[in-house]
C-alpha cells in the first residue's frame, strides 16, 4: 500500500511570489491534512480537508489556502510569500474518524528567498 | 485550550540505557494520545498510541502509558539503540483529527 506522497520535495521561491504543493493520501483514506514545522513555532496545523470540504482551520492568514478533489488528493496554496513562510510543509493523511491516526509524508521543504 | 509540554532536549544517552521522555497535556474531556517519530530529512511516523485511560501504547520496545490522573503519556524504552536518534513528538487530538503538538525532544543515542 502506497504512503502519502508529497511534491515537490524541494522548493526555493523569491519573496511575493506564490507556490502550490501537493499531497496524494493513502488510498481510502479521505481526510487530509496540513501543518507547518519550523524551528520556532514547532508543528502547527493550517486546514483539514474532508470529502472536498474543509473541516477545520488553523491559526494562519488568508494567504494560505487549499483545497481537495474528488479523488482526495490535496493541494495548498501560499500567496504573497514572506521569508517567515520557509518551513517544511507536512501532509498527513487519515480515514477521517475522529481520534484516529494520521500518516504523514516526508514533505515540501519551502524556502523563501 | 488543549495543549501538550514535553521535556526539552536534547536527551543524550549511550546505547543500551533507559530512556524516559516526559510528556503531560491539558485537554477537556478525554483526548486520544499518540507518540511520533521524526528520523532527519524525514516526515513523521507514529510509533504508538492510546485511546482511554490506562491504555499502554506499544510498538518497537517503545511503551507509553495513559495516565488520566496525571494527565501524562510518558515515552520509556528499556535499552535505547543508535537507531533510534530522532525527534520525538507527543500529540493529542479531541473529537477532530486536528494534531496538537508538543515541541519535539531530540533523543541522540552514542554507541
Amino acid at each position: 500500500k502506497a504512503g502519502v506522497t508529497q511534491t515537490p520535495r524541494y522548493l526555493i521561491k523569491t519573496r511575493g511570489q506564490q507556490v502550490t504543493l501537493s499531497c496524494s493520501p493513502i488510498s481510502g483514506h479521505r481526510s487530509v491534512s496540513w501543518y507547518q514545522q519550523t524551528p520556532g513555532q514547532g508543528l502547527q496545523f493550517l486546514f483539514e480537508y474532508f470529502s472536498e470540504t474543509q473541516r477545520n482551520k488553523g491559526n494562519f492568514p488568508g494567504r494560505f489556502s487549499g483545497r481537495q478533489f474528488s479523488n482526495s488528493r490535496s493541494e495548498m496554496n501560499v500567496s504573497t510569500l514572506e521569508l517567515g513562510d520557509s518551513a517544511l510543509y507536512l501532509c498527513a493523511s487519515s480515514l477521517g474518524r475522529a481520534n484516529t491516526e494520521a500518516f504523514f509524508g516526508q514533505g515540501t521543504r519551502l524556502t523563501v528567498v | 485550550g488543549n495543549s501538550v509540554t514535553q521535556m526539552e532536549g536534547p536527551v543524550t544517552l549511550s546505547e543500551e540505557a533507559f530512556l524516559t521522555i516526559n510528556c503531560t497535556y491539558t485537554a477537556t474531556g478525554y483526548p486520544s494520545l499518540f507518540w511520533y517519530v521524526q528520523y532527519p530529512g524525514e516526515g513523521l511516523q507514529l510509533l504508538l498510541k492510546a485511546t482511554k485511560a490506562d491504555d499502554k501504547g506499544s510498538n518497537k520496545g517503545f511503551e507509553a502509558t495513559y495516565r488520566k490522573e496525571t494527565t501524562s503519556f510518558h515515552l520509556e524504552k528499556g535499552s535505547v539503540q543508535v537507531s533510534d536518534s530522532a525527534v520525538y513528538f507527543c500529540a493529542l487530538t479531541y473529537n477532530t483529527d486536528k494534531l496538537i503538538f508538543g515541541t519535539g525532544t531530540r533523543l541522540q543515542v552514542f554507541p
